[in-house]
């Protein structure tokens, strides 16, 4: 059974930088059906997605993110990663990691990490 | 963008009787949409692909219908268990994937 792993970064101050990772097991990372995806949750909020690599390095991005925003993958490793730079108090959330199944039509999450909340505060 | 809306923003429902949840697409998504429960404290969890398609253990009253810009995600008897927030989410038009705000189902 695929499963997903964050790290927890915890607590950032304003500016600094956001970095996350995320372990796949039980799963290749390298799989042609997958796309690893970042969401997050604002506290007692919606989801949102912030974008999705693939094992090859393509990633898309949420326009609205895009410009502070960069994925990466290790295969070797099987992680795949978030950096967000600039954080504000409004990038407080809960950060999950995800499989987003993909072929021609299809784009939904069936894998979630447990989820990392990440604040930011001065 | 694609913009998600569900209603309502709660539900309260006795056991053993039917939930009804609503989104609406603000523009075509043909059938690509999904639907998810979220516990508290817990991570989403795939219900519903294509609008119909139930994951893979999902019970059966879990139901969901619809296409173009108007989708149901019915619960046929609600059990206790089924306290949680559902959200649906698009992926006709990408980037970016969208989420509806979500629906609280309560139990009464």
């Amino acid at each position: 059974q695929l499963q997903l792993q964050e790290s927890a970064p915890g607590l950032l101050k304003p500016s600094e930088t956001l970095s996350l990772s995320c372990t796949v097991s039980g799963g290749s990372i390298s799989s042609t059906t997958s796309y690893w995806a970042w969401i997050r949750q604002s506290p007692g909020q919606g989801l949102e997605w912030i974008g999705g690599i693939y094992y090859t390095g393509i990633t898309y991005y949420n326009p609205s993110l895009e410009s502070r925003v960069t994925l990466s993958t290790d295969t070797s490793k099987s992680q795949f990663s978030l950096t967000l730079r600039s954080v504000t108090a409004a990038d407080t959330a809960v950060y999950y990691c995800a499989r987003q199944y993909t072929s021609s039509w299809t784009n939904w999450f069936d894998a979630w990490g447990q989820g990392t909340l990440v604040a930011v505060s001065s | 963008e694609v913009v998600m809306t569900q209603s309502p923003a709660t539900l309260s429902v006795s056991p053993g009787e039917r939930a009804t949840l609503s989104c609406r697409a603000s523009q075509s998504v043909t059938t690509n949409l999904a639907w998810y429960q979220q516990k508290p404290g817990q991570a989403p969890r795939l219900l519903i692909y294509g609008a119909s398609t139930r994951a893979t253990g999902i019970p059966a009253r879990f139901s969901g219908s619809g296409s173009g810009t108007e989708f149901t995600l019915t619960i046929s008897s609600l059990q206790s268990e089924d306290s949680a927030v559902y959200y649906c989410q698009q992926y006709n038009n990408w980037p970016p994937l969208t989420f509806g705000g979500g629906t609280k189902v309560e139990i009464k």
